[in-house]
């Protein structure tokens, strides 16, 4: 079965401060989508961060950025100077095969970040 | 911004009625999925459709129904609610580019409560 494994169910970080949330997958695809997803407290689930398989470069928007390491197939978010909005559940997502040439999206359990004052 | 939405975001219901929670997306996208989510908790796919009339269960059994007659609609319809049935749930599109799924863009969600 493809899985997607968050090990850390909660984190904390200090404001201003760096955190890595990390994330593992399976799969025996080579050419692939990897994200992580944001979901505040009451709110909208929104992307983070996208990062193309087949693409050395690790993805970065602006104070998010990726240490993807496809040989592990590990995905971690790193997130720099954290604000107090970042406080939220993060998910891992991976479209895994489901057969007949179809795809589905597939969520690690979510690591949940409180980001202290 | 995603043009996915979700009405109504809440509803507190009685316990044997018929409920349906919409979902609508302007994008265009083949692919829809109907998630059930309790609160700080994991996402569970309970339907996906990969297009028009095709629809199939997720991994989590659920006693809800779907139907994807237009692209950009996909229904989720309880015939009788169930306390048990209380929770988020949440709906998602997506698009592909060939047989790779590039990003999911999520509606805000319906808080569903049964009494």
């Amino acid at each position: 079965a493809q899985t997607v494994t968050q090990s850390q169910p909660e984190m904390s970080v200090q404001e201003a401060e760096t955190v890595t949330l990390s994330c593992t997958y399976d799969t025996s695809e080579s050419d692939y989508y990897l994200f992580w997803y944001k979901q505040p407290p009451s709110r909208q689930m929104i992307l983070v961060i996208r990062q193309e398989a087949y693409k050395q470069q690790n993805a970065t928007e602006n104070r998010f950025s990726v240490n993807f390491q496809k040989a592990a197939k590990s995905f971690s978010l790193k997130i720099s100077d954290s604000q107090l909005g970042d406080a939220a559940m993060y998910f891992c997502a991976y479209p895994s095969y489901s057969g007949a040439g179809s795809y589905q999206l597939t969520f690690g359990k979510g690591t949940k970040l409180s980001v202290i004052p | 911004e995603a043009d996915i939405y979700q009405t109504p975001r809440y509803l507190v219901i009685g316990t044997g009625k018929k409920i349906t929670l919409e979902c609508s997306q302007t994008m265009g996208h083949d692919k829809m999925y109907w998630y059930q989510q309790d609160p700080g908790m994991e996402l569970h796919l309970i339907h996906y459709s990969y297009g028009v009339n095709s629809t199939e269960k997720g991994d989590l059994s659920s006693e809800s129904t779907v139907s994807r007659i237009r692209t950009e609609h996909f229904p989720l319809t309880l015939e009788s609610a169930r306390p048990s049935h209380t929770s988020q749930y949440l709906c998602a599109s997506s698009e592909s580019v060939g047989a790779v799924d590039t990003e999911a863009f999520f509606g805000q969600g319906t808080r569903l409560t049964v009494v």
